[in-house]
């Protein structure tokens, strides 16, 4: 399996609280994303770097920054947590994006409540 | 855009059942295709994956047939288990100058009874 840590594994936390996931890899893969599931969304791309302190927005980004200082960690921040970022959130990361079919490794995911 | 659409679940089979979860796909490039499988409480699995027309992927048990020509994807297994109870995702990866993003479908998820 890919070394992909991610921590917390679950949060409970109040509306307008900032929260930080972690992301740790130990695989030195480039390209690191976050996500996040939710019912009858299925898996949606929040934030995704491909590099050092290199990031871009996925299609559900409002409201998340994410920040990575070094190869092997990937942080997403909720500046100030809505209800509405209640959900399950997964790390995933991927060698090489320049050859076909380079599939992606998911981390176990963090459960995350705001209420 | 690139969009990828499975069927709606959930699908429940009894053990030894014939297996059929359908994907079909949109993409603005050539892409990649890939299964994933979430069991209970965990991430994402690759279960599969194909990157040309024509190509089939296989594992444990479970395959695959790159469709060009009819945009499909769909996953078949011939005898499933009560371990194959999971949520299955589709999902593509787009050549189109974002190879390195996926988009997935809304998953399926299945139960298989002893």
């Amino acid at each position: 399996d890919a070394g992909i840590t991610q921590s917390p594994r679950h949060k409970v936390t109040e509306t307008g609280t900032p929260v930080t996931l972690r992301c740790h890899q130990t695989e030195n893969h480039r390209y690191m994303y976050w996500y996040r599931q939710d019912p009858g969304h299925g898996l949606r791309l929040i934030h995704y770097s491909y590099g050092v302190k290199d990031t871009d927005k996925g299609e559900v980004s409002d409201g998340y920054s994410v920040s990575r200082s070094k190869t092997e960690d990937f942080l997403l921040t909720l500046e100030s947590a809505t209800s509405s970022q209640t959900s399950v959130y997964f790390c995933a990361i991927s060698g090489f994006a320049g050859g076909r079919g380079q599939p992606q490794h998911f981390g176990d995911g963090t459960r995350l409540s705001i209420l | 855009g690139n969009s990828v659409t499975q069927m709606e679940g959930p699908v429940t089979l009894s053990e030894e059942a014939f297996l059929t979860i359908n994907c079909t796909y949109t993409a603005t490039g050539y892409p990649s295709l890939f299964w994933y499988v979430q069991y209970p409480g965990e991430g994402l699995q690759l279960l599969l994956k194909a990157t040309k027309a024509d190509d089939k992927g296989s594992n444990k048990g479970f395959e695959a047939t790159y469709r060009k020509e009819t945009t499909s994807f769909h996953l078949e297994k011939g005898s499933v288990q009560v371990s194959d109870s999971a949520v299955y995702f589709c999902a593509l990866s787009d050549s189109g100058g974002s190879n390195y993003k996926l988009t997935f479908g809304k998953g399926t998820l299945l139960t298989v009874n002893p």
